[in-house]
């Protein structure tokens, strides 16, 4: 079973498309996240959601727009995909300061 | 949010040296501090806690020195397959609140 699953693995879409990207977590935690990966290997948070309540955006475009249906799912669309949108996203899970999981990236790529 | 500073490497290091990593965050409040490891293409994995005390698990050990807000990871013995990125992660207040990465050291382990 896997822990932190999210789909789809590989994304290649066109500027100016609208794409999601699912997560979902079996691990009864109370907090998810996305963290993006860019091409210099940075990782950063993006979101994160405790118990379906958004908690942090951190200075994210607002073409980025999480949605939490319940607190085992955290989905990210983002509308109108430019270029500089390509990177690696990772969902995360956790709960409290430690347990962290990660899910095994979503690699977008828009041309 | 406050940032995480380490050295991106590479580091080449021959089957079996000893190598030392270190990095430095820059928020005196933070939390918790963790060593994750992240291989080509791979979701980062959690390696190891690091505590004050310092601890060790197997060939690893991890210290803190909190009045230099400084984290070290020392690999001993080292193996092929230590080959990876070494990422230090901070977590500068509760859990809901998310990691912040350093980007992390290159590690290349020669045959």
């Amino acid at each position: 079973d896997t822990a932190v699953s999210q789909t789809p693995k590989y994304l290649v879409t066109q500027m100016g498309n609208d794409k999601s990207i699912k997560c979902e977590q079996n691990l009864g935690h109370d907090t998810m996240y996305w963290y993006k990966q860019d091409s210099k290997k940075f990782l950063k948070i993006m979101f994160s959601y405790n118990n379906k309540e958004l908690i942090i955006n951190e200075t994210v475009p607002n073409r980025f727009s999480p949605k939490s249906p319940d607190k085992a799912h955290l989905n990210l669309h983002i509308n109108s995909l430019e270029l500089g949108d390509s990177a690696v996203y990772f969902c995360a899970s956790a709960r409290g300061n430690y347990g962290y999981t990660f899910g095994s990236g979503t690699r977008l790529t828009v041309v | 949010r406050k940032e995480v500073e380490q050295d991106p490497g590479p580091f080449n290091v021959p089957e079996g040296a000893t190598v030392a990593f270190n990095c430095t965050y820059s928020n005196s409040a933070s939390q918790s501090f963790f060593w994750y490891r992240q291989d080509c293409r791979k979701e980062p994995k959690l390696l190891m806690s690091v505590y004050s005390s310092g601890n060790e698990d197997g060939r690893f050990t991890a210290q803190l020195n909190r009045a230099s807000q400084y984290i070290s990871l020392l690999i001993r013995d080292s193996k092929l397959s230590d080959s990876a990125t070494y990422l230090c992660v901070v977590n500068e207040g509760g859990g809901a609140d998310g990691l912040t990465f350093g980007k992390g050291t290159h590690l290349i382990i020669q045959p």
